[in-house]
């Protein structure tokens, strides 16, 4: 079953907009993941934000964690063309990082 | 470079003929894993193992070996392929004491007729 869902499917944007991602999943997690995808390529990580921690920051890139709502969003700042990409958000929430499981991600398009 | 390595990349090949897509990782990685990733369903994991000779099922393991010989080495083995195997596979690996942060590979993209 899959843990972490994304949403939206898909976001289309103009350069220089922010461009918010949002994932939901369903049990309790030690750590939240996540990663950026280009087409057919293999995945990137950006970010991993743990449980006990409520905001990260890296670089343009923003990812809150409510374990209360059970829910995480990516905040992209000042968009670029090249951010387009497909974005996964990854849990650990059966048992350990060994069964890290995959929502099914938001295709990201920047609009240039 | 630290990097996992797939190969092949693509493949065309037909039903029932065995193959194998070979993964390396230079990074001395304990833990490896095997994901397929389809159009509407996202990456699903096929495989694990966590260190040499240690492997386990992930979500969709039927049709399906692997091997840890080596902790470099974590081969995908399809022994009769079928159509419904058609898919982008993933390697990929991460330390054991880390926190899980993945490093993938660039995916080989498979095409059983």
């Amino acid at each position: 079953s899959q843990q972490g869902e994304e949403d939206p499917q898909a976001l289309s944007i103009q350069e220089g907009e922010n461009a918010t991602m949002n994932c939901s999943y369903k049990t309790s997690i030690n750590n939240l993941q996540w990663y950026r995808q280009n087409s057919g390529r293999g995945l990137v990580h950006l970010i991993l934000i743990r449980s006990n921690e409520r905001e990260k920051h890296s670089g343009r890139l923003r990812v809150t964690l409510d374990t209360s709502k059970k829910s995480s969003s990516l905040l992209i700042t000042a968009s670029r063309a090249a951010d387009t990409a497909s974005y996964f958000c990854a849990t650990d929430g059966r048992g350990g990082s060994e069964k890290l499981v995959f929502g099914k991600g938001t295709k990201l398009t920047v609009n240039p | 470079e630290a990097q996992v390595t797939q190969n092949p990349r693509y493949l065309i090949t037909v039903t029932g003929k065995k193959l194998t897509v070979t993964c390396s990782q230079n990074m001395n990685h304990e833990y490896m894993s095997w994901y397929r990733q389809d159009p509407g369903l996202g990456l699903r994991q096929i495989y694990y193992s966590m260190n040499v000779e240690v492997t386990d099922k992930g979500d969709v393991p039927e049709g399906y070996k692997v091997s840890r010989k080596e902790k470099r080495n974590f081969p995908l083995i399809l022994e009769s392929p079928s159509p419904n195997q058609t898919s982008l596979y993933f390697c990929a690996s991460s330390r054991l004491e880390n926190t899980g942060e993945l490093f993938f590979g660039e995916g080989s993209r498979l095409t059983v007729l």
